[in-house]
């Protein structure tokens, strides 16, 4: 049982290049998020999902795009990348509203970029 | 400024010692959920307490949620070196529906 599963571990990119972070869930889950942690800054939303097919801006959408093609994947891509986007990326996935949520988000172990 | 403030930041301890680690908000949450964090891992639920006044027990850990659903707290007892990690709180706003909005979080070491 796989749960959250985020590829690449890490990443060295130069400023301006684009890449893109995958992130699968197995367990069925409806929403997923993609964060990011920064020393001293918490977790901060960049975007999240409520379904397939459907994107939203979080706290911190400025840099990112995001798709939901499937149900089971969401994709973080960065199209120019910039010097402030090094940070640690987490996807993390959870069920509807609801009692449900009580079972909280499923966290990926984490992509660490570093833009030079 | 921070949706969910905790405190402290930092707590470096002996083995053996408590300690109580704090969530507040002046907004109200309709659950709170604390998770543990260890280098280079993602954050994994510890608990979730949804009723105002409420206090969860894991073992060694407590976990209550205050009355009017601001603030919260967890307290450890004969805190363990495998206690160390990065506990951060989490909350539900009843007008966010699925989004949790995370405290910056607490780095406990506890010392052998």
């Amino acid at each position: 049982n796989a749960g959250v599963t985020q590829t690449p571990k890490f990443r060295v990119l130069k400023t301006g290049q684009s890449m893109t972070l995958l992130c699968a869930q197995d367990m069925n889950h409806e929403y997923m998020y993609w964060y990011r942690q920064d020393p001293g800054m918490g977790l901060r939303l960049i975007h999240y999902s409520v379904g397939e097919g459907t994107t939203a801006k979080g706290e911190v959408p400025d840099g990112y795009n995001v798709s939901r093609l499937k149900k089971q994947n969401f994709l973080l891509g960065l199209e120019s990348a910039a010097p402030s986007q090094t940070s640690v990326y987490f996807c993390a996935s959870s069920f509807r509203t609801g009692a449900r949520l009580n079972y909280g988000y499923t966290f990926g172990s984490g992509t660490r970029l570093t833009v030079v | 400024t921070q949706l969910l403030e905790q405190s402290p930041q930092f707590l470096s301890i002996q083995e053996g010692e408590n300690l109580t680690v704090y969530c507040n908000s002046s907004s109200v949450f309709s659950s709170l959920q604390w998770y543990r964090q260890e280098p280079g891992e993602g954050p994994v639920l510890l608990v979730t307490v949804v009723t105002g006044g409420e206090v969860k027990k894991l073992k060694r850990l407590t976990f209550q949620f205050g009355d009017a659903r601001k603030d919260s707290s967890l307290h450890i007892t004969a805190a363990q070196t495998g206690d160390t990690g990065l506990y951060l709180c989490a909350g539900v706003r009843e007008t966010s529906g699925s989004r949790l909005t995370f405290g910056e979080g607490t780095q406990l070491t506890v010392n052998p």
